[in-house]
């Protein structure tokens, strides 16, 4: 039972390059989140997803896009990636009942230059 | 919309001192309440949760939280830390507001000297 897993760990792209974050989680869950986390500003979500096939904006998802083609699978994509989007990505999932904690992936770290 | 508050930026304890970390939240009804640490390079575990009941709640590697309704707090608690305990913790509220939203505070980053 690996949890929630994230690919890649670490990754430097250049102004303007594309890249595809992919999470995974073995728990059966129905709620799956991306979120960045920058200094001093906790974690601040960018998409979220309610179950297959459906995603929904959070708080800062300009410049993102998601996609949840399968219930296990959540894919963040950056199509032009900018300065500002260099930040720790983390990926949760929870359960459709019980007791609403998240679990976490370890998370990406993105540089963009 | 619910919103969370973590005031201390960073605290610094000796190891084997008693710890405290403070969390204060704003919502008109009771919050679903949790504590998260995330050790360095590492996502976020939940250390506890509160929902309803005892306001005292135990976690995880020792952690307790007490819920205060009357202050809006939700404090963390550990009567005595190792140098294990080093890292960013982070509160995080709870509420149906159009559907379940968590809310995470910025975090309070754990420094411990020996």
């Amino acid at each position: 039972n690996a949890g929630v897993t994230q690919t890649p760990k670490f990754r430097v792209l250049k102004t303007g390059q594309s890249m595809t974050l992919l999470c995974a989680q073995d728990m059966n869950h129905e709620y799956m989140y991306w979120y960045r986390q920058d200094p001093g500003m906790g974690l601040r979500l960018i998409h979220y997803s309610v179950g297959e096939g459906t995603t929904a904006k959070g708080e800062v998802p300009d410049g993102y896009n998601v996609s949840r083609l399968k219930k296990q699978n959540f894919l963040l994509g950056l199509e032009s990636a900018a300065p500002s989007q260099t930040s720790v990505y983390f990926c949760a999932s929870r359960g459709g009942t019980g007791g609403f904690e998240q679990y976490f992936g370890p998370g990406t770290r993105l540089t963009v230059t | 919309a619910q919103s969370v508050t973590q005031p201390d930026i960073h605290i610094t304890v000796s190891e084997g001192a008693s710890l405290e970390l403070r969390c204060n939240y704003s919502y008109g009804a009771t919050p679903y309440l949790f504590w998260y640490v995330q050790s360095p390079g590492q996502g976020l575990q939940l250390l506890l949760k509160y929902f309803s009941g005892d306001t005292l709640v135990q976690g995880i590697k020792g952690f307790e939280a007490e819920f205060k309704r009357s202050q809006s707090s939700f404090n963390l608690r550990k009567p005595s830390v190792h140098w294990s305990d080093a890292a960013e913790y982070f509160c995080a509220v709870g509420a149906w507001t159009g559907g379940f939203k968590t809310i995470f505070g910025a975090g309070t980053r754990l420094f411990v000297k020996a």
